[in-house]
């Protein structure tokens, strides 16, 4: 069975500071892998997710991060926080052949003026 | 589309009474999944379908707990009957199995019992 780590349980940082979110993995088969964001009293909205090609992705909001096999490791990051990007978030595992999810157990990013 | 939506988004109620929290997917999408979200406890995945049919329930907790998903467009979770423990957000999520294969998630329903 596959199983998701967040180191961190909450991170603070300052606004415009770089943050990244450790997220590491285990699986036995090969995986997609997935970063949700979820705002205070609201449900979890997909930030970017890995399928296969590029290890580095993309979302939105300007969040990325880099899939790295051989650490089993998909960190999130962004260069310069805002305010507005305090939110818990989760880091999800999907086997290839899975329908199912595993997400982590959440990183509390606080950014503070 | 409206995405996902749930209802009531705030439930209250007392021990020993039978809850129903209620889910309308997208338009679309083949799977559907049930969690439950606490402090102590994380996300956890309760059960989900797919083309209306339950897959795996194994993370349903209890007897105490059903769920059905009649047709492609709703599905109900009910907790009978409920408990203080049992108080939690539940979140219902659907996905198109042949596509991105993320899920996307609703608002969630606020249970609380007392």
């Amino acid at each position: 069975a596959q199983s998701v780590t967040q180191l961190d349980s909450q991170v603070p940082v300052f606004e415009e500071a770089p943050v990244e979110l450790r997220c590491n993995y285990s699986s036995s088969v090969s995986v997609y892998l997935f970063w949700y964001v979820q705002y205070p009293n609201q449900g979890l909205q997909l930030l970017l997710k890995y399928l296969s090609g590029s290890t580095l992705v993309k979302g939105i909001n300007g969040f990325e991060a880099e899939f790295n096999k051989s650490q089993t490791s998909f960190h999130l990051r962004k260069p310069s926080v805002h305010i507005s990007d305090t939110a818990e978030y989760f880091c999800a595992v999907r086997i290839n052949a899975g329908n199912m999810l595993t997400f982590g157990g959440g990183t509390r990013l606080m950014v503070k003026p | 589309d409206a995405g996902v939506i749930q209802s009531p988004r705030h439930e209250v109620t007392e021990m020993g009474q039978e809850v129903t929290l209620r889910c309308k997917p997208i338009s679309g999408h083949d799977y559907l999944f049930w969690y439950r979200q606490t402090m102590m406890r994380g996300l956890e995945l309760l059960i989900y379908f797919n083309n209306n049919v339950p897959i795996d329930d194994s993370g349903m907790p209890e007897d105490r707990f059903s769920a059905k998903m009649p047709n492609a467009s709703f599905s109900t979770l009910k907790i009978q009957p409920s408990e203080p423990r049992d108080s939690a957000v539940y979140f219902c999520a659907s996905s198109f199995g042949t596509g991105g294969y993320e899920q996307y998630f609703g608002p969630g329903t606020r249970l609380t019992v007392t």
